[in-house]
């Protein structure tokens, strides 16, 4: 069974500009969520999709978003890029919600100049 | 808000021996945990779970040990390999969502 796939695995964008970062859990999983990590700061929750709704929310502002597919794939948002938002993001996925195994996919690599 | 801590934030062991990386977490209520490997580079790798109902789970050469009484969470490796050099993350559930530790650098000295 192929694991999380996450795409771009790098990206280099400038201030200002937006991006869409995407994730396919594994096959029959069908909660996503997303997390972004920066040095020192460890994992930070940005939110959870289940069954193509948002379930629950981290503590970051309105321009992060996120979306889920009804294949379970989901995408993340970031509009209006900052310099603090160069950052790991990563994705994990699970069979249902809740307190389950979660499994995560290797991360996108965002740069922003 | 939640807090999940690590004691120290990087070990050293010579290769052979057994390691023992330990976690803190904050909320009582939390009863499920997963400790994470991640490597350069790379995503967290799902090591081991254990939820509340139980203190003690094995897997292959790793044990978690978990103690409600004190909030205390460790992972024990046996027999340390250079492969195991990564860093550690445990984390926390309290059926809502997950929350992280930030990690234990682990150096396996050849």
């Amino acid at each position: 069974k192929a694991g999380v796939t996450q795409t771009p695995r790098y990206l280099i964008k400038t201030r200002g500009q937006q991006v869409t970062l995407s994730c396919s859990p594994i096959s029959g999983h069908r909660s996503v969520s997303w997390y972004q990590q920066t040095p020192g700061q460890g994992l930070q929750f940005l939110f959870e999709y289940f069954s193509e709704t948002q379930r629950n929310k981290g503590n970051f502002p309105g321009r992060f978003s996120g979306r889920q597919f009804s294949n379970s794939r989901s995408e993340m948002n970031v509009s209006t890029l900052e310099l603090g938002d160069s950052a790991l993001y990563l994705c994990a996925s699970s069979l249902t919600r809740g307190g389950n195994e979660q499994y995560f996919g290797p991360g996108t690599r965002l740069t922003v100049t | 808000g939640e807090s999940v801590g690590l004691h120290l934030p990087t070990l050293s062991v010579q290769e052979g021996d057994n390691s023992i990386i330990n976690c803190a977490y904050s909320n009582s209520a939390s009863d499920y945990f997963i400790w994470y490997k991640q490597e350069s580079g790379k995503g967290p790798q799902f090591i081991i779970d254990i939820r509340s109902n139980m203190d003690k789970r094995q897997g292959q050469r790793v044990t978690v040990l978990l103690n409600k009484t004190v909030k205390h969470l460790s992972l024990q490796i046996a027999a340390t390999q250079p492969g195991d050099s990564a860093v550690y993350f445990c984390a926390e559930n309290t059926g809502n969502q997950f929350y992280f530790g930030t990690g234990t650098s682990l150096t396996v000295i050849p």
